[in-house]
């Protein structure tokens, strides 16, 4: 089993609309959750990251985590064209500061 | 203040050469990692380095790769032989300081390994 579980998508939603990404992890001693947004043939960059269960807000984008069932969500509301791009969620595994990456989902916003 | 820097940012070598990759941090970054990630997959840890040490290399294949980061210069990620199997993007990262809390890591553009 995989520690970190993504549906690589790829997603097609219209603009305007509210999208959601997801993830599931296996081991229950995470505590950081990371979400990444990957534009084509660039580096990741940091979007927002929660520790623990709940929620935190920036913005047009939401992160939830619920520990209980291991997963861990990524909201965008009024999504446009330039939120086109791989979106990866990312466990921080303690210790070393290393970064456990699931797959990454493909969203593309058409106008 | 720059970025995290990597070059080549193409790299082209056939079966058998050596594949030599560069990472310099964000200024006042003493961490670095090395990333890879396969077409269609996400990122998976390599190495990871402070200035002289090699803190944890479990991501790391056994043979033909190994990974640097000297007192003066860059991180050098340097891969012996290629296989076409090494063909991936290659990412850097690197923050400011581990602690014992979360760190935000900044990564390069990446470096586009192809192996003829």
């Amino acid at each position: 089993q995989k520690e970190v579980e993504q549906d690589p998508g790829p997603l097609s939603v219209p603009e305007g609309a509210i999208v959601s990404l997801n993830c599931t992890y296996s081991n229950s001693a995470f505590q950081y959750f990371m979400w990444y947004r990957q534009y084509s043939r660039k580096g990741p960059e940091l979007l927002m990251y929660t520790y623990s269960s709940g929620n935190k807000e920036d913005g047009r984008f939401t992160a939830q985590v619920d520990k209980s069932s291991k997963y861990i969500s990524l909201f965008i509301r009024d999504s446009q064209p330039s939120d086109s791009a791989t979106y990866l969620c990312a466990i921080f595994s303690g210790g070393y500061n290393k970064l456990i990456f699931g797959a990454g989902t493909r969203l593309a916003v058409h106008p | 203040n720059a970025g995290v820097m990597q070059n080549p940012r193409h790299l082209v070598r056939r079966r058998g050469q050596e594949a030599r990759l560069r990472c310099s941090p964000m200024k006042g970054h003493s961490h670095v990692y090395w990333y890879r990630q396969l077409p269609e997959e996400g990122l998976k840890f390599m190495v990871y380095l402070q200035k002289e040490n090699i803190i944890d290399e479990s991501g790391m294949p056994k043979e033909r790769f190994s990974a640097e980061f000297p007192k003066e210069g860059p991180s050098i990620l340097r891969i012996q032989q290629v296989v076409r199997g090494d063909s991936a993007a290659y990412f850097c990262a690197s923050c400011e300081d581990r602690g014992f809390h979360l760190d935000t890591q900044y990564f390069g553009p990446g470096t586009r390994l192809t192996v003829l």
